[in-house]
């Protein structure tokens, strides 16, 4: 099974500075994708960024990158420029990209998520 | 496109009672797929419907089912409700198997 790990249960950061979250990941699998997703206090999931394993360049999307490391299992989310809207509960997820079923269940559909991580802006 | 959306958006019920739940997918995504989010255990998954059949399915009890309509609108059942089932119940759409979008989500308050 895999497993996803924020071991940063808190973060701040400065208004325009730089932060980055850390997220390691637990899997046998060679073909997956990773995701970073932003819970604000809506609780409205919202998709921050994408990375697909087999892809060696880090994804960027806008203010926001990732540092992929497939070897060390590690994708970390660095945002730049920090606005007070940044504010929120960062997870790293983790869905498998397998074909077909298996005897040990299927992948498809499941997300699984790290712990979370509650970022704060200060002004 | 108007994006994944989830009734209700708050609920409270008394143990024992069952509940249910709705979410209709973004217009042309397929799969639907539900998570449990606690303050205690995170987001949890639950189960994945695409085209009208479960493809995959969590570590829940058969207390919680669901199922998919033509339509892709998809729907989750808890019965026999426990005081540990209070949770905010989220839904994601996705066209197969890419990035997944989500509800606002239905907090779920047992009593």
């Amino acid at each position: 099974a895999q497993t996803v790990t924020q071991s940063q249960p808190e973060m701040s950061v400065q208004e325009a500075e730089t932060v980055t979250l850390s997220c390691t990941y637990d899997t046998s699998e060679s073909d997956y994708y990773l995701f970073w997703y932003k819970q604000p206090p809506s609780r409205q999931m919202i998709l921050v960024i994408r990375q697909e394993a087999y892809k060696q360049q880090n994804a960027t999307e806008n203010r926001f990158s990732v540092n992929f490391q497939k070897a060390a299992k590690s994708f970390s989310l660095k945002i730049s420029d920090s606005q007070l809207g940044d504010a929120a509960m960062y997870f790293c997820a983790y869905r498998s990209a397998g074909f077909g079923s298996n005897a040990g269940g299927t992948s498809y559909g499941k997300l699984t998520f790290g712990q979370g991580t509650i970022l704060t802006v200060h002004p | 496109k108007a994006g994944v959306t989830q009734t209700p958006r708050y609920l409270i019920k008394t143990r024992g009672q069952q509940v249910t739940l709705s979410c209709s997918p973004i217009s042309g995504h397929r799969s639907v797929s539900w998570y449990q989010q606690t303050p205690g255990q995170g987001l949890q998954f639950l189960f994945e419907y695409f085209s009208e059949t479960q493809r995959n399915k969590g570590n829940f009890p058969g207390r919680f089912s669901g199922r998919q309509f033509s339509n892709s609108r998809s729907e989750m059942n808890v019965s026999t409700l426990e005081l540990g089932d209070s949770a905010l119940y989220l839904c994601a759409s996705s066209w197969d198997r890419d990035e997944q979008y989500f509800g606002p989500g239905t907090r779920l308050t047992v009593t």
